[in-house]
């Protein structure tokens, strides 16, 4: 079983729909929390980051973190054309080792 | 404020040979991570360095190797390359390892070829 489990998609949406990206983690270690953007063939860029449970907002991002559940969640607001990329979240122990999931593919319709 | 930069940007190298990576952290940063990702992925850990020690390390054989120098920079060596390690190398800079903020900051990465 993998660490962090992250569903491939890939997942596509007209544009202004409101998208919700999810992943699953197994160690109950885990306290911080990053969701990544990566657009084809370049390095990935922080979009959110998070430390134990509860919500963050910015702008049209908002991710969620339940540790009871082990679930992470992003949502994006009226989503973009622009937002098409590859979506990859990831969780850290104090150790600052990074452990991602495989990434979801979203594309935005316009 | 200049980002986490790397070089090259390409490389293409045959089975066997040896390769080194290069890669810049950001200004104020101490810390330097490693990763190799696969295409259709997500990274995997390689190697963490701070303050010119290494803090931790993947599961990766002994070919792979790194260094961090005085200036925070570091160097990512490869040797008897495989097939197998194509792969996109990303470099991730932190403002410190422990004990607060674990943001990192990836680079461009460099997209390693091996034939």
């Amino acid at each position: 079983q993998k660490e962090v489990e992250q569903d491939p998609g890939p997942l596509s949406v007209p544009e202004g729909a409101i998208v919700s990206l999810n992943c699953t983690y197994s160690n109950s270690a885990f306290q911080y929390f990053m969701w990544y953007r990566q657009y084809s063939r370049k390095g990935p860029e922080l979009l959110m980051y998070t430390y134990s449970s509860g919500n963050k907002e910015d702008g049209r991002f908002t991710a969620q973190v339940d540790k009871s559940s082990k679930y992470i969640s992003l949502f994006i607001r009226d989503s973009q054309p622009s937002d098409s990329a590859t979506y990859l979240c990831a969780t850290s122990n104090q150790g600052g080792k990074l452990i991602f999931g495989q990434g979801t593919e979203l594309s935005v319709k316009p | 404020d200049a980002g986490v930069t790397q070089s090259p940007t390409h490389l293409i190298k045959t089975r066997g040979q040896q390769v080194t990576l290069r890669c810049s952290p950001i200004s104020g940063h101490k810390s330097v991570s490693w990763y190799q990702q696969v295409l259709g992925q997500g990274p995997q850990f390689i190697f963490q360095y701070y303050e010119k020690e290494e803090r931790g390390r993947g599961n990766f054989p002994d070919r792979f190797s790194a260094r961090q120098f005085p200036n925070y920079s570091s160097e990512l060596n490869v040797n008897a390359l495989l097939l197998g390690d194509s792969a996109l190398y990303l470099c991730a800079s932190s403002l410190i390892q422990g004990g607060g903020s674990y943001e990192q900051y990836f680079g461009p990465g460099t997209r390693l070829t091996v034939t």
